[in-house]
């Protein structure tokens, strides 16, 4: 185990449900970050988090909206979402977003979520 | 985003057998690492490079940057049945830390 954890492993919902994500990290981490992987395109960073405040939104619509209560907790709340939103949700967390000596950026990943949206 | 980009798509292996996966990248980097992943689950990391290394290696992992030309290369010796997943070059380009992903080598090494 990678001391990541994500709930729930498998989400199917409607278009108009709203439901949550979430990842809990247990390695006293100060970066988190959301990535969705879909077939056949490359990981895409979605949000990151580093102490509790998000550095980076890549362009993700609004109907994905983040939340970071602590820097052990990381939530990615979903309403209204089209099925092309169905993917794989995964969920990192890494010591810090800089690299030093002492520091590195190395990401420790959830298992993730197999959403699917009908 | 600037991305690493993973040579080639997919390699089909027998086992005891190399395997080399290949990343290129376009600008500038602080570190490239690799990641490893079996299907439908999270990415384990397997190995970080920093801009001023050359190789690396880690067990039956031998990892090699050469700046010049933008390029690494992933070399995993001596393969298993086990090895079967899917490999990411990782870069944190520019004055940014956090990693990019590539599209990934998905690696098949039959027993």
């Amino acid at each position: 185990e990678t001391g990541v954890t994500q709930t729930p492993r498998h989400l199917v919902m409607g278009m108009t449900n709203k439901k949550s994500l979430k990842c809990e990290q247990h390695l006293g981490h100060n970066a988190m970050y959301w990535y969705k992987q879909s077939a056949k395109k490359p990981l895409e960073l979605m949000f990151v988090y580093s102490l509790e405040e998000r550095v980076e939104n890549n362009s993700v619509p609004s109907r994905f909206s983040p939340e970071c209560p602590n820097s052990s907790h990381l939530f990615l709340h979903l309403h209204t979402l089209q099925p092309e939103d169905s993917a794989l949700y995964l969920c990192a967390s890494s010591q810090d977003l800089t690299d030093s000596l002492s520091s590195y950026n190395e990401q420790f990943f959830g298992p993730g979520t197999r959403l699917t949206v009908l | 985003s600037q991305q690493g980009e993973e040579d080639p798509q997919a390699l089909s292996i027998q086992e005891g057998e190399n395997a080399t996966m290949n990343c290129s990248y376009k600008t500038s980097i602080n570190n490239l690492q690799w990641y490893r992943q079996n299907s439908g689950r999270g990415l384990v990391h397997l190995i970080l490079i920093r801009s001023n290394e050359r190789e690396k290696h880690s067990g039956r992992l031998r990892v090699t940057l050469d700046t010049s030309k933008k390029s690494s290369s992933l070399l995993i010796t001596a393969s298993r049945a086990a090895d079967t997943a899917s490999y990411f070059c990782a870069t944190a380009e520019g004055g940014s830390y956090i990693p990019t992903f590539g599209r990934g080598t998905s690696l098949i090494v039959h027993p």
